[in-house]
């Protein structure tokens, strides 16, 4: 039962660089969020997806970009790192279009330095 | 009007005590209020939840109370256990959207 997988845990960037935040759900989920959370604000949503080859825009998506290509993968890119961006990023899933449960992955901390 | 404000923002309570954590929402679209339970290092995971048609749920020792015409909601942890030390965090969802929208979480310590 692996559910959602992020990797890395944990990444230091310098400040201008890029990279790839992976996130794989085995629960053949349609529903994918990428979630960034900041010490006292809760939950923000970057980037959702309903289906592969359908991402939309969230709450806070300035600086990312996202791609759907398979239903068991979603990545988060971050272009040109900004110490804005240092974050704790959570991807999730959700099965069904009604109401239920979104599981989550342990996170990857980032920190752009 | 997409926000849920969550308070407090953190809480000490002694073993057996009755912790109470609330929220509060102003979009009356809102039809689903889950509440998550984090621990240091993990995701969230989903605690218990509420649809408006009801004002009250328990499982277990946890019980949301949920007032529709106030536009709030709120968390009891009856008997609570060190083991309950965790962050809470309330969430709104519309029916279909499948976008929750999140308080800021609450640190709760429980003390032996």
């Amino acid at each position: 039962n692996a559910g959602v997988t992020q990797t890395p845990k944990f990444r230091i960037l310098k400040i201008g660089q890029s990279m790839t935040l992976q996130c794989t759900q085995d629960m053949n989920h349609n529903y994918m969020y990428w979630y960034r959370q900041d010490p006292g604000m809760g939950l923000k949503l970057i980037y959702y997806s309903v289906g592969a080859g359908i991402t939309d825009k969230g709450e806070v998506p300035n600086g990312y970009n996202v791609s759907r290509s398979t239903t068991e993968d979603f990545p988060l890119r971050l272009e040109l790192a900004a110490p804005s961006q240092t974050s704790v990023y959570f991807c999730a899933s959700n099965r069904l279009r009604q109401n239920t449960e979104a599981f989550f992955g342990q996170g990857t901390r980032l920190t752009v330095v | 009007q997409q926000q849920v404000k969550q308070s407090p923002q953190s809480l000490i309570v002694q073993k057996g005590g009755i912790p109470i954590i609330n929220c509060a929402y102003e979009n009356t679209a809102f039809d689903y209020f889950p509440w998550y339970q984090q621990f240091p290092g993990k995701g969230p995971a989903l605690l218990i939840a509420i649809r408006p048609d009801v004002s009250e749920k328990k499982e277990g020792r946890f019980t949301i109370s949920f007032n529709k015409s106030a536009k709030q909601f709120s968390l009891h942890i009856m008997d609570s256990q060190p083991g309950d030390s965790a962050t809470y965090f309330c969430a709104a969802d519309i029916q279909g959207a499948q976008k929750l929208v999140f308080g800021q979480g609450t640190r709760l310590t429980i003390n032996p």
